[in-house]
């Protein structure tokens, strides 16, 4: 059953501009993960957040982990047109638990 | 990480008819999964295949609909068959990279469309 759910389900930005995307999920889990999908192709791994983790960066993404609300959001910063892609949360209920379970995805549009 | 080779990359079938998807890793894997991605839709797996044991299906899915092998640690194949309109979706194969954890590598997919 599907665990994240993405929020916004959509997102149209301008090129420089900041965007952030949310997931909220229903039980205990030891991680999340954000991965990043082209055009309906495979997916890439962005980052992992544990559950004792709050915040990570990696380049121009940051994510924050509210354990308590069971929610986590991706901000990625001066977004350029090749972010253009579709970016889902999953989540691992157990340490070395694959497979994950995925959200919804949001659609980010980044326009020059 | 993992490196992995889906063929093929798209496909257009008949009614009925039956389509295998190949993966192949560069590198020795415990776990392959096959997840299901329908139009506009997130993954859903499918099945964990594992060497030299018959494949575990997810709730919904069945091994007459979705047989697996795994003959190997390194390749996979998913047979997705008597298709239907209902089966068109993008296929993706995908196995934990040695020593990174968790984390999840994918193949490029299979985009299947059934008319």
């Amino acid at each position: 059953s599907q665990q994240g759910e993405e929020d916004p389900q959509a997102l149209s930005i301008q090129e420089g501009e900041n965007a952030t995307m949310n997931c909220s999920y229903k039980t205990s889990i030891n991680n999340l993960q954000w991965y990043r999908q082209n055009s309906g192709r495979g997916l890439v791994h962005l980052i992992l957040i544990r559950s004792n983790e709050r915040e990570k960066h990696s380049g121009r993404l940051r994510v924050t982990l509210d354990t308590s609300k069971k929610s986590s959001s991706l901000l990625i910063t001066a977004s350029r047109a090749a972010d253009t892609a579709s970016y889902f949360c999953a989540t691992a209920i157990n340490s070395g638990n694959t497979p994950l379970v995925f959200g919804k995805g949001t659609r980010l549009s980044v326009i020059a | 990480s993992a490196v992995i080779s889906q063929k093929p990359s798209r496909d257009i079938c008949q009614r009925g008819t039956s389509l295998t998807i190949q993966c192949q890793v560069d590198s020795q894997v415990t776990m392959m999964f096959w997840y299901r991605q329908q139009p506009g839709q997130s993954l859903t797996l499918i099945a964990t295949a594992n060497q030299g044991s018959e494949a575990t299906y997810e709730s919904g899915f069945v091994i007459d609909k979705f047989p697996i092998s795994r003959p190997n640690l390194t390749f996979s194949t998913l047979t997705v068959s008597n298709m239907s309109p209902e089966d068109s979706s993008i296929y993706l194969c995908s196995v934990e990279g040695q020593g990174s954890g968790e984390k999840l590598f994918f193949g490029s997919g299979t985009q299947l469309s059934v008319l």
